[in-house]
């Protein structure tokens, strides 16, 4: 079992505010880092897989970047939208199969 | 939305019963993973399937157990349910190991 940090646990912002949520994880037996978007009522959704440290990605106005050697993730979102309101999941990868989840980041974006 | 399903999406049932809910993965995945989330907390592992064989598995006792058919379609089975067992049930089906993971809405087990 591993220890995801996931913080802050919630937030609220102002539409058009950016911000930024952290993920850490033990830095040991890494093998990738997932972020997924979770919506009231709908599935999980994949935003990225990180697997090299230093890494970035972006999707839109979302991106992520990736530090395997210290052990964590920061996610950042310009210019927030409504439609940006959701829980926030990242998940260490330590084998071929295996995500442990963090108890997520609860975005609400206030018009 | 993604093309993974389950059903049912809500159930019911009672202490000691047993219970079987069901995954069909997007196609062309031949991975499934099982997933409980209580709540509170992040989804929790239970098990993957590849290719009808399980490959991996989380900290779940036995009674937790799985099927996964030739079209990679999946089944969980949780016998002699336990209150605690009360959970949300999501299944994801993924192409490879550290590709992404395409979830279905779960299903919402509540034991009485």
């Amino acid at each position: 079992i591993l220890n995801v940090e996931q913080s802050p646990q919630s937030l609220h912002v102002q539409e058009g505010d950016s911000t930024n949520f952290t993920c850490s994880f033990p830095s040991s037996n890494f093998y990738a880092l997932h972020w997924y978007r979770w919506e009231t009522a709908k599935s999980p959704e994949a935003l990225f897989v990180m697997t090299l440290n230093g890494d970035e990605k972006k999707k839109g106005r979302i991106s992520a970047t990736l530090n395997t050697k210290e052990g964590y993730s920061y996610l950042y979102i310009k210019g927030s939208q409504p439609e940006d309101s959701a829980t926030y999941l990242c998940a260490p990868q330590t084998g071929a199969n295996n995500l442990f989840f963090g108890t997520g980041t609860r975005l609400t974006v206030i018009p | 939305e993604t093309g993974v399903t389950q059903s049912p999406t809500h159930l019911i049932k009672t202490r000691g019963q047993q219970v079987t809910l069901r995954c069909s993965s997007q196609s062309g995945h031949n991975t499934v993973s099982w997933y409980q989330q209580a709540l509170g907390q992040g989804p929790q592992f239970i098990f993957q399937y590849y290719r009808e064989e399980e490959n991996g598995r989380g900290n779940f006792p036995p009674r937790f157990s799985g099927l996964q058919f030739p079209n990679y379609s999946s089944e969980l089975n949780v016998n002699a349910l336990e209150l605690d067992d009360s959970a949300l049930y999501l299944c994801a089906s993924s192409l490879a190991a550290n590709t992404e993971a395409f979830f279905g809405q779960g299903t919402r087990l509540t034991v009485v």
